[in-house]
């Protein structure tokens, strides 16, 4: 059974920093690029960075870039986001998803549950 | 970056209804199109990819058709598990974007 299993959320105060990560099972880890998506309380889903399944292309949204950084462990079957300098709006639901090739241009079929990240002092 | 409108924000249904859901892209997207249900406190579900593709296990009631600019997420007899919001996303350029979502709510 394909399992997405985000840790790592929490309170955390602006301009500091926190580590997601997202436990992969059920697949071949490596075959298939992954995503964050994030979801503020109460609005939609956002798109935040994806990474092929060799690590070698990644992208991030531009309210991002700079201050998050996205990787995976092969060894560790793990997806991980280096959240740094963040601001009161990266505040929400941070969600892993897994997408249908190796590549990062698909659909993502399979999401975690979540973990809720609240930027506040 | 290219922009997702679906229609209606909200859409008011009984059991049994056809329900259509519009998603407009600002600029030609080809089929990079998914559609995803979401119900509160849920992760998203992939319902279609590739614009009209049902994803595996997903009831046959569940069409999607469009090709472009202009895409339609089609129930074709509204059942008590779909009441939920439904989110459109393209995924022919990045960044990756999402419509504003259209939730489906009881009449």
């Amino acid at each position: 059974e394909v399992q997405l299993l985000e840790s790592g959320g929490g309170l955390v105060q602006p301009g500091g920093s926190l580590r997601l990560s997202c436990a992969a099972s059920g697949f071949t880890f490596t075959s298939y690029s992954m995503c964050w998506v994030r979801q503020a309380p109460g609005k939609g889903l956002e798109w935040v960075s994806g990474i092929s399944g060799n690590g070698g292309t990644i992208y991030y949204a531009d309210s991002v870039k700079a201050r998050f950084t996205i990787s995976r462990d092969s060894s560790k079957n793990t997806l991980y986001l280096q959240m740094n300098s963040l601001r009161a709006e990266d505040t929400a639901v941070y969600y892993c998803a897994k997408g249908t090739t190796v590549t990062t241009g698909s659909a993502f079929d399979m999401w975690g549950q979540g973990t809720m990240v609240t930027v506040s002092s | 970056d290219i922009q997702m409108t679906q229609s209606p924000s909200t859409l008011s249904a009984s059991v049994g209804d056809r329900v259509t859901i519009t998603c407009r892209a600002s600029q030609s997207i080809s089929s990079w199109l998914a559609w995803y249900q979401q119900k509160p406190g849920k992760a998203p579900k992939l319902l279609i990819y590739k614009a009209s593709s049902l994803e595996s296990g997903v009831p046959s009631r569940f069409s999607g058709s469009g090709s472009g600019t202009e895409f339609t997420l089609t129930i074709s007899s509204l059942q008590p598990d779909d009441f939920a919001t439904y989110y459109c996303q393209q995924y022919n350029s990045y960044p990756r974007t999402f419509g504003q979502g259209t939730k489906v709510e009881v009449k």
